[in-house]
């Protein structure tokens, strides 16, 4: 079982659509939760990052934290096509960073 | 300063041959770290240096793979003898050591033929 786990996908979105993206986890001693953007052949950009459980907001975008349930999620309110991208959780413990498998999206215009 | 540098960003060469990519990080940024990422995957943790000491290096590192630090600046990662298992996209980040959000450069393409 990978440490982190993180649906493929691929989603598909009208424009101005709410989307929830998730990543469940197994190791207690992540402490450290960030979300990636990844367009084609490119690096991946940080978005978000959280230490804590709770909810921190960006614009239109959301990170939720729930580490009773080992659980993630990134939120994008009024979806764009320029959102179209590969979306990557992440996470530490100690001085290494565990990556999910990405999770696809496409808006529709 | 405008972020994260790696070069080449393409790199084809015929197995058996030794290649090699730069990193330059975030100027200010003591920590350097590697991955590779191979299609609808994340990125795996290679190696990571605090300034020019690394300090991590990950099962995936075989023994053709190594990566230096001088002078705590910019990276590089040589891979002897490539192998076709080994294309991939290799990435770099570099983050500051109290801060531990990661920013990564463009990537660097290899395909190995």
């Amino acid at each position: 079982q990978k440490e982190v786990e993180q649906d493929p996908g691929p989603l598909s979105v009208p424009e101005g659509a709410i989307v929830s993206l998730n990543c469940t986890y197994s190791n207690s001693a992540f402490q450290y939760f960030m979300w990636y953007r990844q367009y084609s052949r490119k690096g991946p950009e940080l978005l978000m990052y959280t230490y804590s459980s709770g909810n921190k907001e960006d614009g239109r975008f959301t990170a939720q934290v729930d580490k009773s349930s080992k659980y993630i999620s990134l939120f994008i309110r009024d979806s764009q096509p320029s959102d179209s991208a590969t979306y990557l959780c992440a996470m530490r413990s100690g001085n290494q960073f565990y990556f999910g498998t990405g999770t696809s999206l496409t808006v529709i215009p | 300063d405008t972020g994260v540098s790696q070069d080449p960003r393409h790199k084809i060469t015929k197995r058996g041959q030794n290649v090699t990519f730069r990193c330059d990080p975030i100027s200010e940024h003591n920590r350097l770290y590697w991955y590779r990422q191979t299609l609808g995957q994340g990125p795996e943790f290679l190696t990571y240096f605090q300034n020019e000491a690394q300090l991590e290096k990950s099962r995936l590192l075989s023994d053709r793979f190594s990566a230096e630090r001088p002078k705590g600046s910019f990276s590089t990662l040589e891979i002897q003898r490539t192998e076709q298992g080994d294309s991939a996209m290799y990435l770099c980040a570099s983050s500051l050591e109290e801060i531990y959000e990661q920013y990564f450069g463009p990537g660097t393409r290899l395909t190995v033929t």
